[in-house]
């Protein structure tokens, strides 16, 4: 059964502190792997998507990058903004569309 | 704005009462998810629909149904409701049939609270 493992559960940083997010995953013929982010109260947004190992993509202070068994979300100097929750998701497969996702880094920006 | 409608977006119901909830997808997306995410067990994949058929299952209940209508919206059917139904659950719509680019588009989901 494809899996998503998330960690760490939840990070605290300082404005300015760079960290990075870990997403594991087992799944046999990767199909993507997709970052959301989730605000408190909505629904998750749809951040990036890599396809291959040594892909990478940004977006702003926000870097994804993909290995073969694990994918990093780098964060920048982060701004208090940037307090949310991550989330990494893979294809569901197995003749079912759709994402199955990790249960999330809940990360808090302090200013 | 994802433009994925959910309504209502706070329900309150007591155990044992059936409730629906409403997802309008967005403009020309086919494929409609639906998803309960519970502070323990994450997000969960319930059901999908594509163009008025069901597509793919996932951990949904006997007691839950979907369905999707002509105009593309869907209505998830929760009944039999018990203290451990109580999550926020998501809508979200894609314009692609799991093809190798598909994003999902979430709506800003309904807290259901079963008292």
């Amino acid at each position: 059964e494809d899996q998503v493992t998330q960690s760490p559960e939840a990070l605290r940083l300082q404005e300015g502190e760079s960290s990075s997010l870990n997403c594991s995953y087992t799944v046999s013929g990767l199909r993507g792997l997709f970052w959301y982010r989730q605000d408190p109260g909505k629904g998750p947004e749809f951040l990036f998507t890599l396809y291959s190992a040594g892909e990478e993509k940004e977006k702003e202070r926000l870097k994804a990058t993909l290995t073969k068994k694990e994918s990093f979300l780098h964060i920048t100097a982060p701004k208090p903004e940037d307090s949310a929750t991550y989330l990494c998701a893979v294809p569901t497969g197995g003749g079912a569309d759709g994402l199955t996702f990790g249960k999330g880094t809940h990360l808090i920006i302090q200013p | 704005d994802s433009g994925v409608t959910q309504t209502p977006k706070h329900l309150i119901t007591a155990t044992g009462q059936r409730v629906t909830l409403r997802c309008s997808p967005r403009s020309g997306d086919l494929s409609v998810y639906w998803y309960q995410q519970s502070l323990d067990q994450g997000l969960q994949f319930l059901i999908q629909y594509y163009n008025g058929e069901e597509r793919a299952k996932g951990n949904i209940l006997e007691r839950f149904s979907a369905q999707q209508f002509p105009d593309l919206h869907s209505e998830l059917n929760l009944s039999s409701l018990e203290l451990g139904d109580s999550a926020l659950y998501f809508c979200a719509s894609s314009d692609q049939k799991g093809g190798r680019d598909e994003k999902l588009f979430f709506g800003s989901g309904t807290q259901l609270s079963v008292l």
